[in-house]
This record gives structure tokens, C-alpha cells and sequence, in this order.
């Protein structure tokens, strides 16, 4: 079957940095994004990888490695703004996307 | 200018009733997607259109039927109504370069909650 495993939760310090991962197993690999969804509003699209490495885009970078089916999104300098659901997903070999459950982060000041 | 939109942004109705979600998007795109994101903020995909042919059907229930009267409409007709159909439906839209399925953008939701 097809997965993508995130942290249900995170909590961190307002102006700190926080690193959110994302594990996936999926037939065939074409591309990962991760999305922004904030509390009663639509995912709004973050960034997207195919490449191994780090892309990064302001405070926000994404980090992927095809070989070991994992990616991060790091962001840094948080805002309380900030406070959301990030959600990894995949596309797979038939170019579909397949979606973590999100990852709901608490900026505190 | 709205690229994805959707209406009612809420619908509240009683079970066994029919009602329809309208979606337009004024990209250009050339699929459209139907999610459902339940109480576990999972997303799930249910429909896609691509030129007015469905390409994906996810294993939902047949009271489901999507619509797409022309490239920038998909919309969703619900009959019956379940009480576990109460969750929020995203209508997306994304542009297929060469096959190959691009970032997707997301209409506002629609929150249907059902009695």
C-alpha cells in the first residue's frame, strides 16, 4: 500500500526554527510539495521537490532524499502566523497525489 | 480576482436530501479535483476531471456524482444524504503539463454539515 507518515502535532517557540518531516512509501516517485493549511481555509501550496536537496524559498526550505523516502520542511525566524497544518504529498507513478494526514504546529510566543 | 471558487461556502441540510456544490476555476486549468477532508483533517481525493473525462474515481459511494459542463466548471451532486457525509469538500485545479499532474490550487471549501 501506499503511505506518508507525518507527526500528528508540534509545538514551538515563536523566532525559533522547527523542522517538519515527512516519511513516504509509494509505487514509483514523481515530486513531492508540501502545502500550507491554515485553520477553516483551503491548503495553499508551499513547495515542491523532485531533486535530492534542499530548495529553499525566504524562511522556508524543503529538503528531500529520494533513497531514503523522507523529506523535511524547515522553517525558521517563526511567526506566530505560522500556527498551521502542513501537509506532505506525493505523486506517485501513475501521477497521482497521495496525501499525509498533516502536521498541525502551535507557534507560542 | 478568485482563481478557484466554490458555493455555498456552507450548506446545512437534512439527511436523505439531494444538494449540489458548484466549483470554477478561472486559471486555464485542465484538471479539476474534488477532496473530502473529513474531522481528522485527512484529504482525501474523490473525483478528477481532465477535459471533461474522469480519470480518477476513488472508491466513493455512488451517490456522488461529479458534473463538469465545460473545462472550468466540476461540480458535485450528493443524493441522499448520510450524517457521515458531514465534513468540508475542497474543490482544486491544477494544469497538465505533458501528462504530468502540476501543483494544485484550492477553492475556499464548502462546509456541509448534515442533520
Amino acid at each position: 500500500g501506499q503511505n506518508i507518515d507525518q507527526p500528528t502535532e508540534m509545538t514551538a517557540t515563536e523566532g525559533a526554527i522547527v523542522q517538519i518531516n515527512c516519511t513516504y512509501q509509494t509505487s514509483g516517485f514523481n515530486g513531492l510539495f508540501w502545502y500550507q493549511q491554515h485553520a477553516g481555509e483551503a491548503p495553499t501550496f508551499l513547495s515542491y521537490n523532485v531533486l535530492d536537496g534542499l530548495e529553499e524559498k525566504g524562511r522556508f526550505s524543503s529538503f528531500l532524499s529520494r533513497s531514503k523516502g523522507y523529506s523535511y520542511l524547515l522553517l525558521k525566524e517563526l511567526q506566530m502566523k505560522d500556527s498551521a497544518s502542513y501537509l506532505c504529498a506525493v505523486k506517485d507513478s501513475n501521477y497521482q497525489l497521495i496525501w499525509g494526514a498533516g502536521t498541525k504546529l502551535i507557534i507560542k510566543p | 480576482d478568485t482563481a478557484v471558487s466554490q458555493t455555498p461556502k456552507y450548506l446545512v441540510t437534512q439527511m436523505g436530501n439531494d444538494k449540489s456544490i458548484k466549483c470554477e476555476q478561472n486559471l486555464g486549468h485542465d484538471t479539476m479535483y474534488w477532496y473530502k477532508q473529513d474531522s481528522k483533517k485527512f484529504l482525501k481525493i474523490m473525483f478528477s476531471y481532465n477535459n471533461k473525462e474522469l480519470i480518477i474515481n476513488e472508491t466513493v459511494p455512488n451517490r456522488f456524482s461529479p458534473k463538469s459542463p465545460d473545462k472550468a466548471h466540476l461540480n458535485l451532486h450528493i443524493n441522499s444524504l448520510e450524517l457521515g457525509d458531514s465534513a468540508v469538500y475542497f474543490c482544486a485545479s491544477s494544469q497538465d503539463a505533458g501528462g504530468h499532474v502540476e501543483t494544485q490550487y484550492f477553492g475556499p471549501g464548502t462546509r456541509l454539515l448534515v442533520l
